[in-house]
């Protein structure tokens, strides 16, 4: 069963600078998903990335397949920003029709 | 992305009483959904999953009987608490895909429940 563990828990910056999330999980997987969260519940898929790296916006996610680990950046960030960061990964690493397996998620506060 | 929608977003219902909740992809056709939930500052947790026509699967500890899950279209699922208690108050969330298009799924926007 998969396990992941991101860093840090909790995270305050000033508006504009460059932010990073990290996520590591322990069984090879076919893909690695990025998570956003607002106070309301609601969730967001950011990005579903099996290799390399994918942008969106001010968003870059990347991922090493190799060392199991997994980043999200934010560039220049804004007090919109502000929510709570999930990296989630496929519970028994391949692929198909799996359940997720979450991380406790990364509680972001960008200040104006 | 995809379209999943939920309802209702959020309900507060006596103890003893069942809640039924929706999950409908708007635009594909959702083989498997999930079905999660979240307690208050903890992780998501899933709680079972459903394929389109078969009986769903559930995860240890999640009681079959009580969370009563229905998958009869590839547009519709539904997770009915039956004879809800306080501690059954929870963030649920749904989430659909199509696996034969790609891995991604798609989350509903969720559903508050707070039990009374």
């Amino acid at each position: 069963k998969n396990e992941v563990e991101q860093s840090p828990q909790n995270l305050t910056a000033q508006e504009g600078e460059f932010i990073t999330i990290n996520c590591s999980y322990s069984v090879g997987i076919s893909a690695l998903h990025w998570l956003q969260q607002h106070p309301g519940g609601g969730i967001v898929s950011l990005f579903m990335l099996s290799s390399g790296k994918k942008k969106h916006g001010r968003l870059i996610a990347t991922i090493n397949i190799q060392e199991k680990h997994s980043s999200l950046h934010i560039t220049a960030s804004h007090p919109r920003d502000s929510a709570v960061y999930i990296c989630a990964v496929p519970r028994a690493g391949g692929a198909g029709a799996d359940g997720l397996t979450f991380g406790k998620g990364t509680h972001l506060i960008i200040q104006p | 992305g995809a379209v999943v929608s939920q309802h209702p977003s959020w309900v507060i219902c006596k103890s003893g009483t069942s809640v039924k909740i929706e999950c409908r992809s708007l635009d594909f056709q959702a083989t498997t959904m999930f079905w999660y939930r979240q307690f208050p500052k903890q992780s998501l947790m899933l709680m079972a999953t459903s394929n389109e026509g078969s009986k769903a699967t559930y995860e240890q500890g999640v009681e079959k009987d009580k969370f009563l899950i229905n998958h009869a279209s590839l547009t519709l699922s539904t997770l009915t608490v039956t004879s809800a208690h306080p501690e059954d108050s929870s963030f649920y969330i749904c989430s659909g895909s199509d696996y034969g298009a790609s891995n991604e799924q798609f989350f509903g926007p969720g559903t508050r429940l707070t039990v009374l």
